[in-house]
């Protein structure tokens, strides 16, 4: 049943320990983004894959990378974990940029210490 | 950049109409209007979208200022499972690509 699956839920990682968080989809969308979401702000678009093509948000640091080795998965490594980089980060898809509805998962809450 | 203003909180009773508006006077000719909400400890879940016409949906329904300049999101009978964090979004795929979420609006409901 679910559609969007993030893993996993929660992730304790230590100050610059390579970190990867994982998304997967079985809506067969063409596009995924990563999102961060710190507490009590809004989610902030970092990428987004539209089928292979990656798109980068020009304020995203370079410390945050991404691929997608298929249709169904979507990967976030972020190289060297600061403190400032706990967060909770949400995977979507949707079925195309323009006008499409998002499709969240649950997301995974990074802890770093 | 295309922005969006809500206010931080809002408060309606249980079984009420609830408008929660928003401001986007910076709004461009191609970008759409969203509206997600979000639960405590849950991803963002899709509410409406529009460009330029009013939207019903089975959620709710989206009226569109007819200068684009501000949107109101209408919930047309709260009920308490409708608390929840309601981001309004506009998004811009001409030139570079933008989805950018707004400060949100925190819809309480009292019972």
């Amino acid at each position: 049943d679910a559609m969007v699956i993030q893993n996993p839920r929660y992730q304790v990682t230590q100050f610059g320990k390579p970190v990867t968080l994982s998304c997967s989809q079985t809506l067969n969308h063409n596009v995924m983004y990563w999102y961060q979401q710190k507490s009590s702000q809004a989610p902030k678009l970092l990428f987004h894959y539209y089928d292979k093509d990656f798109n980068n948000e020009a304020d995203t640091p370079d410390n945050f990378q991404s691929r997608r080795p298929n249709t169904s998965f979507c990967f976030l490594d972020i190289r060297s974990p600061g403190l400032g980089d706990a967060a909770m980060y949400l995977c979507a898809t949707s079925r195309g940029v323009e006008g499409y509805e998002q499709y969240f998962g649950p997301g995974t809450r990074l802890t770093v210490t | 950049d295309a922005k969006t203003t809500q206010p931080n909180s809002m408060e309606s009773n249980e079984e009420e109409p609830v408008h929660l508006p928003c401001n986007h006077s910076t709004i461009s000719g191609t970008d759409y209007i969203h509206w997600y909400r979000q639960l405590p400890s849950q991803g963002p879940e899709y509410v409406i979208h529009g460009l330029t016409s009013n939207v019903n949906n089975r959620m709710a329904s989206l009226a569109i200022a007819e200068d684009r300049k501000s949107s109101t999101l209408i919930l047309h009978r709260a009920t308490l499972r409708d608390a929840a964090v309601y981001y309004c979004i506009l998004s811009r795929t001409s030139g570079t690509y933008k989805y950018i979420f707004g400060t949100g609006t925190r819809l309480k409901v009292l019972a």
